[in-house]
């Protein structure tokens, strides 16, 4: 157990509609990251959140959207869903940053029909 | 665009073969390069952090090294066991600007280890 808690572990929802993601970093950990991987592909970076503050942005696309929160959770928004951004999702955290290891959650598997 | 990048993409190895993949990126601004471990099904797991050029780290039969200099850091699996198939990943953090603490991550290299 990594710590990461992602909430949930599976989403079924249809073309068009919106979906919140969920993330609980370990305790203690300030930096929060989002990564997409889709069929084939690798881990591509979303966005990273650090202490509440947006620090690294990816190709994320605008239809996307996160935040971090007081608590250090942290959400991330997709809407106007289509077909290809069915992936898993994946948040991981870490203390400070990339200067230490992240640990990764389970991943939320989003399938969009 | 960040290139990270691994090679070879995939590796079959036989038991108790040794074996080492390589992950190569640009050398400016570099901060840290992290090396992760992800077996089917699971989420991947951090091996190692290295931030200095020349830096070698080591975890039981897996061992790393860096070079900064010429971007590149090598991965080795000594005495491979079928425990160790998985997919490998390299992830680079650049210091400074709009990437500062980003993790990107390189494709990674499968390792299948045959009994």
């Amino acid at each position: 157990d990594s710590g990461v808690t992602q909430t949930p572990k599976h989403l079924i929802t249809a073309t068009g509609q919106r979906v919140t993601l969920r993330c609980s970093p370990r305790s203690g950990d300030l930096s929060v990251y989002w990564y997409q991987q889709s069929l084939d592909q690798g881990l591509q970076f979303l966005i990273q959140y650090y202490n509440g503050e947006e620090r690294a942005k990816g190709n994320i696309l605008e239809r996307f959207s996160a935040q971090q929160f007081p608590d250090l959770h942290s959400e991330l928004n997709l809407s106007s869903l289509e077909l290809g951004d069915s992936a898993l999702y994946f948040c991981a955290s870490s203390a400070t940053g990339g200067f230490t290891e992240a640990f990764f959650g389970q991943g939320t598997r989003l399938t969009v029909v | 665009i960040l290139n990270v990048e691994q090679s070879p993409q995939s590796l079959h190895v036989q038991e108790g073969d040794s074996t080492n993949f390589t992950c190569s990126f640009p050398s400016s601004n570099f901060y840290a390069l992290h090396w992760y471990r992800w077996e089917t099904a699971k989420s991947p797991e951090a091996l190692f952090v290295m931030t200095l050029n020349g830096d070698e780290k080591k975890k039981g039969r897996i061992s790393a090294t860096l070079n900064t200099k010429e971007g590149y850091s090598y991965l080795y699996i000594k005495g491979s066991q079928p425990e160790d198939s998985a997919t490998y990943l390299c992830a680079l953090v650049l210091a400074g600007g709009t990437s500062y603490g980003k993790l990107t991550f390189g494709q990674g290299t499968i390792l299948t280890v045959h009994p």
